[in-house]
């Protein structure tokens, strides 16, 4: 079974400019999960989409944003580009996340550089 | 807000003793804990998880406790081996209001030398 794919692998962009990062979700997982791990922190979540839904978002400006499409791989743009979003930007997906915990699988990361 | 913590950055053990890794959080409302495994340039990996309603759960090498009055819990590893070396972080879920976040430490940067 596939796992969670992303791309690319490593984006370099300049300050100012638009990042568009991508994730394929595990096949029958329709929920995806954006987080973002900067240098020596945690991982913090971004966003959650379910059903080609935004469900949660996290403590991120509206400059950070994202969609699911109907095969339930997900995109998450960032608009204006500032140096401290330079990290790894991690995509997860589960199944349905209902009355019952479902774990997250994450894919392999996408690394964000901006000069 | 930093509602799960990590306060050691790195252990190091030798091989075939026991890895304690150990994680706080504040929120109270917290009631499932996960614990992730992540080599360098790979995503986390889902290591074993715990509800709050069971205080230990066991899988192989690995066990994890839990401590709800203390807002504590723990990952031991026995016996340790290299392959363990990985960074290890803790994250935490309220199921009933998070809405599929997960909170997580800052990780625990794990060495097992032979």
């Amino acid at each position: 079974e596939a796992g969670v794919t992303q791309s690319p692998t490593h984006l370099i962009k300049t300050r100012g400019q638009q990042a568009t990062l991508r994730c394929s979700p595990i096949s029958g997982h329709t929920s995806v999960y954006w987080y973002q791990q900067a240098l020596g922190l945690g991982l913090q979540f971004l966003l959650w989409y379910d059903e080609g839904e935004e469900r949660n978002r996290g403590n991120f400006p509206p400059r950070f944003s994202g969609r699911q499409f109907p095969n339930y791989s997900s995109e998450l743009n960032v608009n204006a580009l500032e140096l401290e979003d330079s990290a790894l930007y991690l995509c997860a997906s589960s199944l349905e996340t209902g009355l019952f915990y479902n774990e997250q699988f994450f894919g392999p990361g996408t690394r964000l550089t901006v000069l | 807000d930093q509602q799960v913590k990590q306060n050691s950055p790195s252990l190091s053990v030798q091989e075939g003793r026991i890895s304690i890794l150990n994680c706080d959080y504040t929120n109270s409302m917290f009631d499932y804990f996960l614990w992730y495994k992540k080599y360098p340039a790979e995503g986390p990996t889902f290591l074993i998880s715990i509800s709050s309603i069971k205080d230990k759960n066991e899988d192989g090498r690995f066990t994890v406790f839990l401590n709800k009055s203390a807002k504590h819990l723990s990952l031991h590893i026995v016996p340790s081996q290299p392959g363990d070396s990985a960074v290890y972080f803790c994250a935490a879920s309220d199921r009933g209001s998070t809405l599929g976040r997960l909170y997580f430490g800052r990780g625990t940067q794990l060495t097992v030398w032979p």
